[in-house]
């Protein structure tokens, strides 16, 4: 079956610029979740939907960064005025339910790039 | 603050040999503990878990042992293989929700 996918797979914008970043999670599956991945650090949280709500945003590093899941499955993380500390690789992973028990299945990732 | 920490970035060992890797965590409320393994370009597939009633659990060649006290986990793969070659994450966070925190992992190479 299709794993999570995200688009677009590379991203590169000037400092300033709004940007959207799409995840596809894997059917059927009710928790969504966003990490950032700076160069040489591991996934840092960032925010999880159980449904389409907002479980945990606490991980969204300022207000330029929104998420939403309107319909409980795609999920798009938006930044607005980017700045060049944005640049990363953005994955999206998801899961059956919350419980830790069940994997989360991540995405290949957007690399951002803020010039 | 980093709670989950993987202090060695690389480790380099032999095909057929052991290969150790260690995570240590600091906050005591994490009792689910996994491993991830990521490929370049990919995002990371999930290896092994453990949770903190137990002090090891084991899957082929793969071997995650718990010290609560130590607040310490580390993974062995043994035999090694080429195809091992990967960046490896632990990952720790409560029992009753997926909210993992991510160490930064170590790259692990085998040579043949």
């Amino acid at each position: 079956g299709a794993g999570v996918s995200q688009t677009p797979s590379n991203k590169v914008t000037e400092k300033g610029k709004y940007v959207e970043l799409r995840c596809d999670p894997i059917s059927g599956h009710t928790a969504l979740y966003w990490y950032r991945q700076s160069l040489g650090q591991g996934p840092e949280f960032l925010i999880y939907f159980q449904g389409t709500g907002a479980a945990d945003d606490s991980g969204l590093p300022n207000d330029r960064f929104f998420a939403v899941r309107p319909e409980g499955s795609v999920s798009t993380l938006k930044i607005q005025r980017t700045e060049r500390g944005d640049s990363a690789v953005y994955l999206c992973a998801s899961s059956l339910t919350l419980h830790s028990t069940d994997t989360q299945y991540f995405g290949p990732g957007t690399r951002l790039t803020v010039l | 603050d980093q709670q989950v920490k993987q202090n060695s970035p690389s480790l380099s060992v032999q095909e057929g040999r052991i290969s150790i890797l260690n995570c240590d965590y600091t906050n005591s409320m994490f009792d689910y503990f996994l491993w991830y393994k990521k490929y370049p370009a990919e995002g990371p597939t999930f290896l092994i878990s453990i949770s903190s009633i137990k002090d090891k659990n084991e899957d082929g060649r793969f071997t995650v042992f718990l010290n609560k006290s130590a607040k310490h986990l580390s993974l062995h793969i043994v035999p090694s293989q080429p195809g091992d070659s990967a960046v490896y994450f632990c990952a720790a966070g409560p029992y009753n929700n997926n909210d993992m925190r991510f160490g930064a992992g170590t790259r692990l190479t085998v040579k043949p």
